[in-house]
């Protein structure tokens, strides 16, 4: 059975504190996502990774960093934490895909983060 | 920017009848298709995929595929109180940098009233 899971399901951080959200998989998918969800805003993606150290930027990276040094895990950073990032956090995993096909995208439970 | 685009709903369903979801994209290029449906509070999960027109049906769910219009769909037969939630179709980006990545509708949410 399919398997992504987040280090914490509920987060309450201050502001200006850097926060760390881990993802972990066990499908031995090559690519991990990042994405964050709004009320009204959908999902947006804020980092992606293909390969172990690769990363590239979504639509929303600014104030995130993320780190991916085994393939099994994916973590997102948020350096100095702000109100306007109190979201639902949510990671997924993929296989590797072509060109002109993608797979399915697994999520996990997602972290609530709340910044006062 | 390439859209992917779901009525919002509310989809109300009375219960033991069918829902149909819609969902049209933008980019004639793209080759995957997935539903995915999210409770409230929870993480989207996969009900699911496809990549060939015509029809797939997978238990009380069958998804439609139709390229040439751009247009997928979400049938729910015999709806259930337990199938209230919202419905998000999610649509593949084709292009060689893509690394997987999918572009996702902003969902409709359907309540299956008893």
């Amino acid at each position: 059975d399919v398997k992504v899971t987040q280090s914490s399901r509920y987060l309450v951080k201050r502001t200006g504190e850097k926060v760390f959200l881990e993802c972990v998989q066990d499908m031995d998918h090559e690519n991990m996502f990042w994405y964050r969800q709004d009320p009204g805003l959908g999902l947006r993606l804020i980092y992606f990774s293909y390969d172990v150290k690769m990363k590239e930027k979504g639509d929303i990276p600014e104030g995130y960093s993320v780190s991916r040094e085994k393939k099994e895990r994916f973590s997102l950073i948020l350096e100095s934490a702000s109100t306007n990032q109190t979201s639902m956090y949510l990671c997924a995993s993929s296989r590797r895909t072509s060109r002109y096909i993608s797979y399915e995208q697994y999520f996990g439970p997602g972290t609530r983060l709340t910044v006062t | 920017q390439k859209e992917v685009e779901q009525n919002s709903g509310p989809l109300s369903v009375p219960e033991g009848a069918i829902a149909s979801l819609n969902c049209t994209y933008s980019d004639r290029g793209s080759q995957s298709f997935f539903w995915y449906r999210q409770y409230s509070g929870k993480s989207p999960e996969l009900i699911m995929s496809i990549y060939s027109n015509g029809d797939k049906e997978d238990g009380r769910f069958t998804a439609q595929l139709n390229k040439a219009s751009q247009y997928v769909s979400l049938l729910i037969r015999d709806s259930q109180p337990s199938d209230s939630a919202t419905y998000l179709c999610a649509v593949n980006i084709p292009t060689t940098d893509s690394w997987g990545k999918l572009q996702f509708g902003a969902g409709t949410q359907v309540v299956v009233t008893p």
